[in-house]
C-alpha cells in the first residue's frame, strides 16, 4: 500500500468552479502535512501547510482529519492558472524527509 | 524572494560516467535535501544533510551516491557511475528548522 494516496485525476473543471482533492496517508506517525503544487516539468512549490483545525488561504482551504488519516484541499472560483498537479505531502515525527503522493492533476478550462 | 538555485538545468551523460549536480541553498538555511523524480512518477526523498553530515538517507541513496558541502554556499550530489535508471529530475531543497522546505528548479539528468 502506498504511504500517501491520491486520486491521479485528471480533474477537468470550468473556470469559476469549486473543486476538492482528497488524500489519505497510512502511517499514523505522520506529523506534518502540506499541499504543494507542481507545474509540468517544474519544481514542487509549497501551496499551504495543513493544520489540525483546518486553514484557509484566499481561495484555498485545507482540512486534516487525523482519526481518518485524511487530508483535503478545496479550491474555490478556479482560475486557468490553477491548472497544475497538486501534491499531498506528509512528514513523520523525528524526521524531516517529505513523503509525496503521486499527485492529482487539475485542468481548468475557459 | 530568496531562491534555491541549481546547476546545470540539464545534464546529459554517458552511462558509467560520474556526474555532479550543484545546488546553492537559501543563505540562512541550515538543512539541505536532495530528491528525485523519475518521469511520470512521484517525488522521492534521497538524502538530508545538516551540520556537515548526512542526517538520513533512503534506500535509493546507495554507495554510488554522495553529498558534500564543499564551501559555505554550495551543496552537491555526486553519482559515481551513472546507470540508465538514474535518469530523472533531481531537486535540491533547503529549510530552517521546522519550516517548510523550498525547492530549486531542478536538474534534468539524462543518461545515454
Amino acid at each position: 500500500r502506498k504511504e500517501v494516496e491520491q486520486d491521479p485525476g485528471p480533474f477537468n473543471v470550468p473556470e469559476g468552479a469549486t473543486v476538492a482533492f482528497n488524500c489519505t496517508y497510512s502511517n499514523s506517525a505522520s506529523q506534518s502535512f502540506f499541499w504543494y503544487r507542481q507545474d509540468c516539468r517544474k519544481e514542487p512549490k509549497l501551496l499551504m501547510s495543513v493544520y489540525s483545525s483546518g486553514n484557509e488561504d484566499g481561495r484555498f482551504t485545507a482540512q486534516l482529519n487525523r482519526a481518518s488519516q485524511y487530508i483535503s484541499l478545496l479550491i474555490r472560483d478556479s482560475k486557468l492558472s490553477d491548472s497544475a498537479t497538486y501534491l499531498c505531502v506528509v512528514t513523520h515525527y523525528n524526521t524531516d524527509k517529505l513523503i509525496f503522493g503521486t499527485g492529482t492533476r487539475l485542468q481548468v478550462f475557459p | 524572494e530568496p531562491e534555491v538555485t541549481q546547476t546545470p538545468s540539464h545534464q546529459v551523460t554517458q552511462m558509467g560516467q560520474e556526474v555532479i549536480l550543484r545546488c546553492v541553498p537559501i543563505s540562512n538555511h541550515l538543512y539541505f535535501y536532495w530528491y528525485r523524480q523519475i518521469l511520470g512518477q512521484k517525488v522521492e526523498f534521497l538524502v538530508s544533510f545538516y551540520n556537515n553530515e548526512i542526517s538520513e538517507k533512503s534506500e535509493i541513496f546507495d554507495d554510488q551516491f554522495s553529498v558534500e558541502r564543499p564551501d559555505g554556499s554550495n551543496f552537491t550530489l555526486k553519482i559515481r557511475s551513472t546507470k540508465l535508471e538514474d535518469s530523472a529530475m533531481y531537486f535540491c531543497a533547503s529549510n530552517e528548522r521546522n519550516q517548510p522546505q523550498h525547492f530549486g528548479d531542478g536538474t534534468r539528468l539524462s543518461i545515454l
